[in-house]
């Protein structure tokens, strides 16, 4: 199985300041996404980090807001930028590694927990 | 359209056995995951169902008809550790994730 590690693990942040987060894979795999989970809820996919070229967002999230990186396929960022309080959450990347053929079994890091003040 | 639904909230008791239902309807449907994620934590993987049937894997068994867009997680000998959410989730053929909201599971002394 994959291992993922996540920095930072949590962090509180002021109104209107960035953050990067941090996501790091253990082995190359395919595919890299990046959710959010706010309290209480299900997962929300942000995007789809694609190497080398730009993520693809889903509705309702912009690259402005949620610009990412993925360099390698190891490898992946995910900026919230301008924060405000509604942006608190739990961001969680995640990987999918289809080299690995029909088990398509997605592997989640230990999440970032984020609190805007 | 997309959508995945499946209980808020079930009690059980230690010991005992309980299903968690889920029924999705999902375009290029490409498999059916379960995950389960205790409270502060990251979802943990649990099973996959892609072909009809049950999968068994200790006390968790999952069960998928394709045909009838449904699943349910079995889980026998109940703990208490077993406190926890369950979220089904079904992948399309783009192999993302279409996520329920989670059914937290109470179990009971």
């Amino acid at each position: 199985s994959a291992v993922i590690s996540q920095k930072p693990s949590r962090d509180i942040c002021q109104r209107g300041t960035s953050l990067t987060i941090q996501c790091q894979v253990d082995s190359q795999v395919t595919m890299m996404f990046w959710y959010r989970q706010q309290p209480g809820q299900s997962l929300t996919l942000i995007a789809t980090a694609n190497q080398g070229s730009e993520a693809t967002y889903e509705s309702g999230f912009v690259i402005d807001k949620f610009p990412i990186s993925r360099p390698n396929l190891t490898f992946s960022t995910l900026t919230v930028s301008n924060m405000s309080p509604e942006d608190s959450s739990i961001y969680l990347c995640s990987v999918i590694d289809l080299a690995r053929g029909d088990y398509n079994e997605q592997f989640f890091g230990p999440g970032t927990r984020l609190t805007v003040l | 359209g997309q959508n995945i639904d499946q209980p808020t909230e079930m009690t059980a008791t230690e010991g005992a056995i309980v299903q968690i239902n889920c029924t999705y309807q999902t375009s290029g449907f490409n498999g059916l995951f379960w995950y389960q994620q205790h409270a502060g934590e990251a979802p943990t993987f649990l099973s996959y169902n892609v072909l009809d049937g049950l999968e068994e894997k200790g006390r968790f068994s999952s069960f998928l008809s394709r045909s009838k867009g449904y699943s349910y997680l079995l889980l026998k000998e109940l703990q208490m550790k077993d406190s926890a959410s369950y979220l089904c989730a079904s992948m399309d053929s783009n192999y993302q994730l279409i996520w329920g909201a989670g059914t937290k599971l109470i179990i009971k002394p």
